[in-house]
């Protein structure tokens, strides 16, 4: 099975920062990674899949970069609004999802 | 708009099964791959199983298998899991999903969960 570790587990950051989150597989995923958001109590919401390609009505603040075992989200400058748990998934076979990043406010 | 709307969850005793069902609407349902993921309070994610248009793929996690049973009926737009031999480690949120790709394992629309909780 493929592993998914993600880095940090919880990032303490301000309105306005720039936040990167890392995903890592325990084998080559090609560039079928998608990272969500999810906000306590609610669904995960899809923001970036087939690594860099953002998802319909997601703010371009969100960007995905990386390929083969090592994957980026990054948020050019954090709002109010994207303090919440992300996840990183792998689907190139079957899926196995990361423990998540919960982003706090700082 | 795009709905899925979850029900069945509720408290079973170990051993002991549940079918939950979800019931979509504002696409062509019978056009899509469709999924169950669960998330155990305060845990993370984890895929459950999956089932193509047709009934004709259908694969689950190690985790499941052999216990629960994936099916749809596209005249109804509703997806089911039939969890029998329910153990603790079941207990979660269970959502459905929908393939945002057909055959990829990765979700454009989530329903809002059904809570499964699985104690004496």
């Amino acid at each position: 099975d493929i592993q998914m570790t993600q880095s940090p587990s919880t990032l303490a950051a301000s309105v306005g920062d720039r936040v990167t989150i890392t995903c890592r597989a325990s084998q080559s995923i090609n560039s079928y990674l998608a990272w969500y958001q999810q906000k306590p109590g609610k669904a995960p919401k899809l923001l970036i899949y087939t690594a860099s390609s953002l998802e319909t009505g997601v703010p371009s603040r969100f960007s995905g970069s990386g390929s083969g075992t090592e994957f980026t989200l990054t948020i050019s400058s954090l709002q109010p609004d994207d303090f919440a748990t992300y996840f990183c998934q792998q689907y190139d076979s079957y899926s196995t999802f990361g423990q998540g990043t919960k982003v706090e406010i700082k | 708009e795009v709905q899925l709307a979850e029900s069945g969850g509720g408290l079973v005793q170990p051993g002991g099964s549940l079918r939950l069902s979800c019931v979509a609407s504002g696409f062509t349902f019978s056009n899509y791959w469709m999924h169950w993921v669960r998330q155990a309070p305060g845990k993370g994610l984890v895929w459950v199983s999956r089932i193509n248009n047709d009934e004709s793929t259908i694969t689950y996690a190690d985790s499941v298998k052999g216990r629960f049973t994936i099916s749809r009926d596209n005249a109804k737009n509703t997806l089911y899991l039939q969890m029998n031999s329910l153990r603790a480690e079941d207990t979660a949120m269970y959502y459905c999903a929908r393939s945002k790709v057909v055959g990829a394992t990765m979700f454009d629309y989530w329903g809002q969960g059904t809570l499964v909780t699985v104690s004496s």
